[in-house]
């Protein structure tokens, strides 16, 4: 079966413009998550959708928000970008809510911020 | 807040070599624990996972990992290692208890096997 697919692949943007990403999950799942991938940071938690529906949400500021569609499909937004925001940004998708372990991720969308 | 130290940024080895790496955990209450392994250019995967009972895990890839609670550590293991396990390596862990699934991830380790 077809994988996570993330688009685009990359970008670059300028500071304080504003960029969405999206994620299709694996046919079936409903469970959609964010992850930011910065060498200093490793990995971190930016939010989960379940259902359409914001169920956890990690420690970043407002500009980082997220939304799902009815047929599973999961956008990522920045706003007002920074520097600092250069990463490769990571969507998983798993059936059910809370799962990674069960997770399948994608190949990622690197934002590049000049 | 836990978090989750991974001591070994950079490691370097040459084929048939044993592995370990370091992955410590700050966080009082019970744990789930997991190795991810990502490959240059591939999406991350999953390793190995501790939810509970024999705290020695078998993971793909002739990996596995120890689980000692007296020290909070995770540390995962591979006797031989091969030109293809290079790759980033990332401990993560998700809190058992109030109902909040976020995971923590250490910030990786990156490993260079050699031929």
């Amino acid at each position: 079966k077809a994988g996570v697919t993330q688009t685009p692949r990359y970008l670059i943007k300028t500071r304080g413009q504003q960029v969405t990403l999206s994620c299709s999950p694996i046919s079936g799942h409903r469970s959609v998550s964010w992850y930011q991938q910065t060498p200093g940071q490793g990995l971190q938690f930016l939010f989960e959708y379940f259902s359409e529906t914001q169920r956890n949400k990690g420690n970043f500021p407002g500009r980082f928000s997220g939304r799902q569609f009815s047929n599973s499909r999961s956008e990522m937004n920045v706003s007002t970008l920074e520097l600092g925001d250069s990463a490769l940004y990571l969507c998983a998708s798993s059936s059910s809510q809370g799962t990674i372990d069960e997770a399948f991720f994608g190949q990622g969308t690197r934002l590049t911020v000049v | 807040a836990q978090s989750v130290s991974q001591h070994n940024h950079h490691v370097i080895l040459s084929e048939a070599a044993s592995l370990e790496l370091g992955c410590n955990y700050s966080y009082g209450g019970t744990v789930n624990l997991f190795w991810y392994v990502q490959y240059p250019g591939q999406h991350l995967q999953l390793l190995l996972k501790y939810f509970s009972g024999d705290p020695l895990v078998k993971g793909i890839k002739g990996f596995e990992a120890e689980f000692i609670k007296s020290k909070f550590s995770f540390n995962l293991r591979k006797p031989s290692v091969q030109w293809s396990d290079t790759a980033e390596y990332f401990c993560a862990v998700i809190p058992r208890a109030g109902g909040s699934y976020i995971p923590t991830f250490g910030r990786g380790t990156s490993l260079i096997v050699h031929p």
